[in-house]
């Protein structure tokens, strides 16, 4: 069974810092890995996908890996803002059974301090 | 381009008590989902609809029932709300997997049943 995690669950740094969040899954057959962006009180808002056959994306100050064999990510996040703080979460799409079952991580909640 | 809208944001209901949650997409998306979130639980999936005419369960189906009215709204319906019902309920769209299957959310229905 696919599990998704994420650790730490929380994570609080000064602002200006370069930052990196951490997403493992335990299945490597997956189509694709999610990053999303939380703000309190509010829906999920896509920032990054990487397709299996892809190491990382890049959209703006955020960078996303992917290393399926050793079943990890990773959301690089340079020169932290305190705009950035939100609950960052990560979802796997598993190959084979209900493709369209995304399996999500429980979060990193950020805090960027001014 | 509203995306995913859902409604009501918020309700309360007594126990026992029925009520409809409606979502509509304006992105042509084949495939709709319906989330529930609870804190430490994270995103659990309720019931999807891969395309119009067809709903499937998703993790935790018991105690809803879904509408997949037309190829934009996707209606998620309690019969008899119980306070384990109690949460933020998310209506999710995505292209098929195939291509990218990158979802995108609503901002959210929060439920709480007395």
């Amino acid at each position: 069974k696919q599990e998704v995690t994420q650790i730490p669950a929380a994570l609080s740094v000064p602002e200006g810092e370069n930052l990196v969040l951490n997403c493992s899954f335990t299945d490597s057959a997956i189509y694709n890995l999610q990053w999303f962006r939380q703000d309190p009180g509010k829906g999920l808002t896509s920032l990054l996908l990487i397709q299996s056959s892809q190491r990382e994306q890049t959209s703006g100050r955020l960078n996303a890996s992917l290393d399926k064999s050793s079943g990890r990510s990773t959301l690089y996040i340079a020169a932290s803002q305190p705009g950035d703080s939100a609950t960052y979460l990560c979802a796997v799409r598993p190959q084979g059974g209900a493709t369209n079952k995304l399996i999500f991580g429980t979060g990193t909640l950020l805090a960027v301090q001014p | 381009n509203a995306g995913v809208t859902q409604t009501p944001k918020f309700q309360v209901l007594k126990t026992g008590q029925s009520m409809t949650l409606q979502c509509a997409q304006d992105m042509n998306h084949n495939s709709m989902y319906w989330y529930r979130q609870d804190p430490g639980m994270g995103l659990r999936l309720i019931y999807y609809s891969a395309s119009e005419g067809t709903t499937d369960k998703g993790e935790v189906p018991n105690g809803y029932n879904v509408s997949r009215l037309n190829k934009r709204e996707f209606s998620l319906r309690l019969e008899s709300a119980a306070p384990s019902q109690t949460s933020v309920y998310f209506c999710a769209s995505s292209v098929p997997a195939i291509n990218t299957g990158e979802l995108f959310f609503g901002e959210g229905s929060r439920l709480t049943v007395l």
